[in-house]
């Protein structure tokens, strides 16, 4: 039963258009989102977090978006860089341990 | 970048072999966790420490250890190791439980078991 989704494998954009990466939740009662990133042989970096009690956070050209009626959070990447071409891993923080679940990722793809 | 460190990197070994993960970070923080990274699963809590000595299991803890004798280092054992373990590992620390203090990750250990 995945508490935290993301429905989409695989993005491509072309350089310089708008990424945009969802991710849906059925908890409510997760407090916190995070995305990382993560490139082919190396760890997932932290990118950017987001509270539940805010609808958007936002990082020079990265924005986190949290909709928590929809139960529904996206990361807009704004403009597309080649170097973002990576797999984007949400998670969401909850439980009475305050473990991070994560989703199963996105390859993103960014295009010259 | 968060100082640390895993070993092996890469590692084969046989079903029914005893296997030891290491996990050394040089932040002095209280957190430390393992995950393992499968395709079609995302990262996969198996367990986590919250100090020396205390350690608690998450979400795949079965077939796995572990043991944190010292603040730096967190070891993570499979006593018998199957073919379904064949995973990446990556471990992770956090200075706290905060989610402004989000958790930091290791460049990963493949481990393949033949």
């Amino acid at each position: 039963d995945q508490q935290v989704k993301q429905n989409s494998p695989s993005l491509s954009v072309q350089e310089g258009r708008i990424s945009i990466l969802n991710c849906d939740y059925t908890n409510s009662m997760f407090d916190y989102f995070l995305w990382y990133k993560k490139y082919p042989a190396e760890g997932p970096t932290f990118l950017i977090s987001i509270s539940s009690i805010k609808d958007k956070n936002e990082d020079g050209r990265f924005t986190v978006f949290l909709n928590k009626s929809a139960k529904h959070l996206s990361l807009h990447i704004v403009p597309s860089q080649p170097g973002d071409s990576a797999v984007y891993f949400c998670a969401a923080r909850g439980g009475s341990q305050g473990n991070l679940i994560f989703g199963k990722g996105t390859k993103l793809s960014v295009k010259p | 970048d968060a100082g640390i460190t895993q070993s092996p990197r890469h590692k084969v070994t046989e079903t029914g072999t005893p296997v030891t993960l290491r996990c050394h970070q040089t932040e002095n923080h209280r957190y430390m966790y393992w995950y393992r990274q499968d395709p079609g699963h995302g990262l996969r809590l198996i367990h986590y420490s919250y100090g020396v000595k205390d350690t608690d299991k998450g979400e795949v803890s079965d077939g796995y250890s572990v043991s944190r004798s010292k603040t730096e280092d967190f070891l993570l054992t499979l006593e018998s190791a199957t073919s379904s373990q064949t995973s990446v590992y990556f471990c992770a620390i956090s200075e706290s439980r905060t989610a402004n203090q989000p958790q930091h990750f290791g460049d990963g250990t493949r481990l393949s078991i033949l």
